[in-house]
């Protein structure tokens, strides 16, 4: 696609709830990377694909957090017993290789509230 | 330790002026890569100007130039003649990890802008 896709723009959910934040990368672009932004910062690494592997997941908070990329496109990232502290705009990236001058280029994100 | 530090929270500027946001950044690696980004209040994110650790000369893009002090591990973003619509979340970032293939960016806290009339 033209560029970086995520839905639900907006997610509302209650607390001990499971939600599922889809990213559609720009085509052909390899690497893959979600990240957390919460009101008034900067965004906070996640997890980062290169292709259809985690390469890096060390920025998951704990094992409620889980992604996948299973073809090496689109990218699931799923959130089990969804806890208020959760409650972020999830921001997903992607890149198209790993030359160091690689940007990044974001979608519009995915504001997920839990109540 | 915080890898990438913004130290301004907040910065006033007047229409046409320049201004220069601050950012240093810690690592130990020898090639990286630094960007700016612009957050305006619609949330997106847009890709200003990149810098690379072994580029001799400072990145410019238009408006914008990086003010790259490798030595001091500084790589201040300045916006000249700035406009109202610069307005926005500017966060600074860093690749690190080149060399042994981890690709990680890390953002700093961001400096909010504010282009006064």
């Amino acid at each position: 696609g033209a560029g970086v896709s995520q839905t639900p723009s907006n997610k509302v959910t209650e607390k001990g709830k499971y939600v599922e934040l889809r990213c559609d990368p720009i085509s052909g672009h390899t690497a893959l990377y979600w990240y957390r932004q919460s009101l008034g910062q900067g965004p906070e690494f996640l997890i980062y694909f290169q292709g259809t592997g985690a390469a890096d997941d060390s920025g998951l908070p704990n094992d409620r957090f889980f992604a996948v990329r299973p073809e090496g496109s689109v990218s699931t990232l799923k959130i089990q017993r969804t806890e208020r502290g959760d409650s972020a705009v999830y921001l997903c990236a992607s890149s198209s290789g790993s030359s160091g001058a690689n940007v990044l280029t974001f979608g519009a994100g995915s504001r997920l509230t839990v109540l | 330790a915080q890898k990438i530090t913004q130290t301004q929270p907040g910065m006033f500027v007047q229409e046409k002026e320049a201004v220069t946001l601050d950012c240093t950044y810690d690592t130990s690696d020898q090639s990286y890569g630094l960007f700016w980004y612009k957050q305006p209040s619609s949330g997106e994110m847009i890709f200003l100007i990149y810098q690379g650790s072994y580029d001799e000369q400072n990145a410019t893009e238009g408006r914008y130039s990086l003010n790259f002090q490798k030595a001091r591990k500084s790589a201040n973003l300045v916006i000249s003649a700035s406009q109202l619509g610069d307005s926005a979340m500017y966060f600074c970032a860093m690749r690190e990890g080149i060399t042994s293939g981890t690709y990680k960016y890390i953002f700093g806290t961001g400096t909010r802008l504010k282009v006064l009339a």
